[in-house]
C-alpha cells in the first residue's frame, strides 16, 4: 500500500524558513516523479513544486520561485520541501502527491 | 500559464439522480504523445484529495463506475450517474501537460 507521510510543518514567523518532509512507503520510490500542493484555508488546491524521480529535474510555481527548493533522497525515500523567506500568503495544508496518492498533508502557519 | 475554468462553483445533488461538472482549459490538453493531460480529483471533507479519473477518462483503481470522464482539447466533463451521499466533497479538475494547474473547485452537496 502506498503511503505517504508529511511532516514538519509549524508556525513560523515572516521571513523564516522551514523544511518539510514526506517519507514514501509501499512503492519504488526512486521510479516515481512526486509534487508538493498547497492549499490555504478555506481555498482550493495550487501546484507548488515537482520533482522527477532521479531528482535531476525540478519546476515551480511562480509564486515560490526562488525561495523554495525540492529534493529528494532515495536511499531514504523521502521528499523534502525547504522553504524560505516565508510570506503569510504562504500559510496552508502542504501535501506531497503522487498525482494517484497523497499524504495527509502538514500545516505551515506564517504569522508574527 | 494554462487556467483551468470549473462551473459551476456548487452543486446541490439529488441522492440516486445524476450529476455533472465542466472543466475548460485556456490551452488544449492534448500531448504530442497523443495522450490528454487532464485529472479528475475528489475531496472530501477533512480529508486529502483522492484521484478519481486520469488522462480524461480512465477510472483510477477501486473507482465506482458512476464516475466517469469525458472531452477533449480544452472541454471536459465529470458525470455522477447516481449521485450517492458519500460524494460530497470538492471536486477538481487539474491539467498535467504543462506543469500543473487545478481548477478552482465544485462543491458538491446533497
Amino acid at each position: 500500500e502506498v503511503q505517504l507521510l508529511e511532516s514538519g510543518g509549524d508556525l513560523v514567523q515572516p521571513g523564516g524558513s522551514l523544511r518539510l518532509s514526506c517519507a514514501a512507503s509501499g512503492f519504488t520510490f526512486t521510479n516515481y516523479a512526486m509534487n508538493w500542493v498547497r492549499q490555504a484555508p478555506g481555498k482550493g488546491l495550487e501546484w507548488v513544486s515537482f520533482i522527477s524521480g532521479s531528482g535531476g529535474t525540478t519546476y515551480y510555481a511562480d509564486s515560490v520561485k526562488g525561495r523554495f527548493t525540492i529534493s529528494r533522497d532515495n536511499s531514504k525515500n523521502t521528499l523534502y520541501l525547504q522553504m524560505n523567506s516565508l510570506r503569510v500568503e504562504d500559510t496552508a495544508v502542504y501535501y506531497c502527491a503522487r498525482w494517484d496518492s497523497w499524504g495527509q498533508g502538514t500545516l505551515v502557519t506564517v504569522s508574527s | 500559464d494554462i487556467v483551468m475554468t470549473q462551473t459551476p462553483l456548487s452543486l446541490s445533488a439529488t441522492p440516486g439522480q445524476p450529476a455533472s461538472i465542466s472543466c475548460k482549459s485556456s490551452q488544449s490538453l492534448l500531448h504530442s504523445d497523443g495522450k490528454t493531460y487532464l485529472y479528475w480529483y475528489l475531496q472530501k471533507p477533512g480529508q486529502s484529495p483522492q484521484l478519481l479519473i486520469s488522462e480524461v477518462s480512465s477510472r483510477f483503481s477501486g473507482v465506482p463506475d458512476r464516475f466517469s470522464g469525458s472531452g477533449s482539447g480544452t472541454d471536459f466533463t465529470l458525470k455522477i450517474s447516481r449521485v450517492e451521499a458519500e460524494d460530497v466533497g470538492v471536486y477538481y479538475c487539474m491539467q498535467a501537460i504543462h506543469l500543473n494547474t487545478f481548477g478552482g473547485g465544485t462543491k458538491v452537496e446533497i
